[in-house]
């Protein structure tokens, strides 16, 4: 079945160090990973997303890499700030064939991010 | 603008009562969703719609009603709570992006 799981429960930082976390894929068919982040007591927030036929996408101080041969997806963060501090989720987006794209989103396990002053 | 809020944000039932959980937005989003979340997994996708008037089964439907009478409201409803539905509930809306969904704060939900 499908499945999108992330190698490392826990991630612990310096301050202005930068961060990887990373996260394993079963299912080869989706369209598109995206990574969100959840703070405490709050909703997740979207953060990027990459199509399946791209390997690196940017943002604004994080950095999407896509290894479709290791089934492999990693979010960077660069100088890490204690606003970073948070769960991070991967998640798939995999559209039957044939049909419109209804949203509907596998999400893995997390990733907490602590970031250490 | 309130973006999604979600009524109540916390309640302890019984089991084998019944509740509603609301989540209104005001983004004009046709999708919504309802998801869980316990502790040490990722969120679950309980039931959608993809606009009013329709719902849809997501991965975890059992135990769970929706109903999506206005665009702007979807409800999820436990007709008879059991103790394995102690989690946290999202609501979420989706734009015109196919990835971005906008999440409310949650609602947290114990059945003794």
């Amino acid at each position: 079945g499908e499945s999108v799981g992330l190698h490392l429960p826990t991630l612990s930082v310096q301050e202005g160090d930068n961060s990887i976390i990373n996260c394993a894929y079963s299912n080869s068919a989706s369209d598109y990973f995206i990574w969100y982040k959840q703070e405490s007591g709050k909703g997740p927030q979207f953060i990027i997303d990459i199509r399946s036929n791209m390997d690196k996408r940017q943002g604004q101080r994080v950095t999407v890499l896509l290894n479709k041969t290791v089934k492999h997806l990693s979010l960077q963060i660069a100088a890490t700030q204690p606003g970073d501090s948070a769960v991070y989720f991967c998640a798939e987006n995999k559209r039957p064939w044939g049909s419109s794209n209804t949203g509907k989103l596998i999400f893995g396990q997390g990733t907490t991010l602590q970031v250490k002053p | 603008n309130a973006g999604v809020t979600q009524t109540p944000k916390f309640r302890v039932l019984k089991t084998g009562q019944s509740m509603t959980l609301l989540c209104a937005q005001d983004m004009n989003h046709e999708y919504m969703y309802w998801y869980r979340q316990d502790p040490g997994m990722g969120l679950r996708l309980i039931h959608y719609s993809v606009g009013e008037g329709t719902t849809a089964k997501g991965e975890v439907p059992d135990g769970y009603n929706v109903s999506r009478l206005k665009k702007q409201n979807f409800l999820l409803g436990l007709e008879s709570a059991a103790p394995s539905q102690t989690s946290v509930y999202f609501c979420a809306t989706r734009g015109r992006g196919w990835n971005e969904q906008f999440f409310g704060p949650g609602t947290r939900l114990t059945v003794l």
